[in-house]
């Protein structure tokens, strides 16, 4: 399977804990790294492999996987986080990517 | 600091062929595990993967597009170059260039460039 299925949109109080999740095949083999995308701007990693980040991402971000579904968590979420947020994984094969859906979160 | 940037037309016809070039600094795309992939993303839509040349030349596709595309490198020029043929007014979308660090572990799309607007339109 070549698809990797994310909830539309989700919402979390300020400060509150929110979970993202991502759905596919191919999160069985191969892990998921997360991107974040504010409005008019470009994407920024802010999750990769089991559960790391790159520098200067706030450890309030944070990833897991079980079977077929990765998550990433935000916990105590901040107005800054408000954004689309995509997984992306390799497919079954593992020679091609793809992208989840794709998640909105509003932060209220 | 690593970067890249996109650069090419940011209008093409229907049924042209669309060139893009990655010009990126600080990495090599001779060091191991380092990779240089294309995205695109269609005003208000997704993020689609398109293609992907790693290190040692190898060459990825997105199934769906992978008799249009044709991705090379130019290592001495630090450029990574996309061609996407038979251009469609739905190919209209903002086009990345991010660098990927894969391993046998993880593949992190790292380092995004700022994009570059196509539209297809007559």
């Amino acid at each position: 399977s070549s698809e990797l299925t994310q909830d539309p949109a989700v919402s979390v109080a300020l400060g509150q804990t929110v979970r993202i999740t991502c759905q596919g095949d191919s999160l069985r083999s191969y892990n998921a790294s997360w991107y974040q995308q504010k409005p008019g701007q470009d994407p920024v990693l802010v999750v990769y492999g089991e559960n790391n980040r790159p520098s200067g991402i706030p450890d309030r971000f944070s990833g897991s996987s079980s079977g077929n579904r990765a998550s990433l968590t935000i916990t105590g979420a901040q107005a800054e986080d408000e954004a689309d947020y995509y997984c992306n994984s390799r497919d079954s094969s593992g020679n091609h990517y793809v992208f989840g859906t794709g998640t909105k979160v509003t932060v209220l | 600091q690593v970067t890249l940037r996109e650069s090419g037309p940011a209008l093409v016809k229907p049924t042209q062929t669309l060139t893009l070039t990655c010009t990126f600094s600080g990495f090599s795309l001779s060091t191991s595990e380092m990779c240089v992939s294309w995205i695109r993303q269609p005003p208000g839509k997704a993020l689609e993967w398109l293609a992907l040349i790693d290190w040692d030349d190898d060459k990825y596709y997105s199934t769906s597009l992978k008799t249009r595309l044709t991705i090379s490198k130019d290592t001495s020029k630090n450029q990574v170059v996309l061609t996407m043929t038979n251009m469609d007014p739905v190919d209209t979308a903002t086009y990345y260039c991010a660098r990927v660090y894969s391993s046998t572990w993880y593949d992190a799309f790292d380092i995004w460039g700022q994009g570059t607007m196509v539209t297809v339109s007559s």
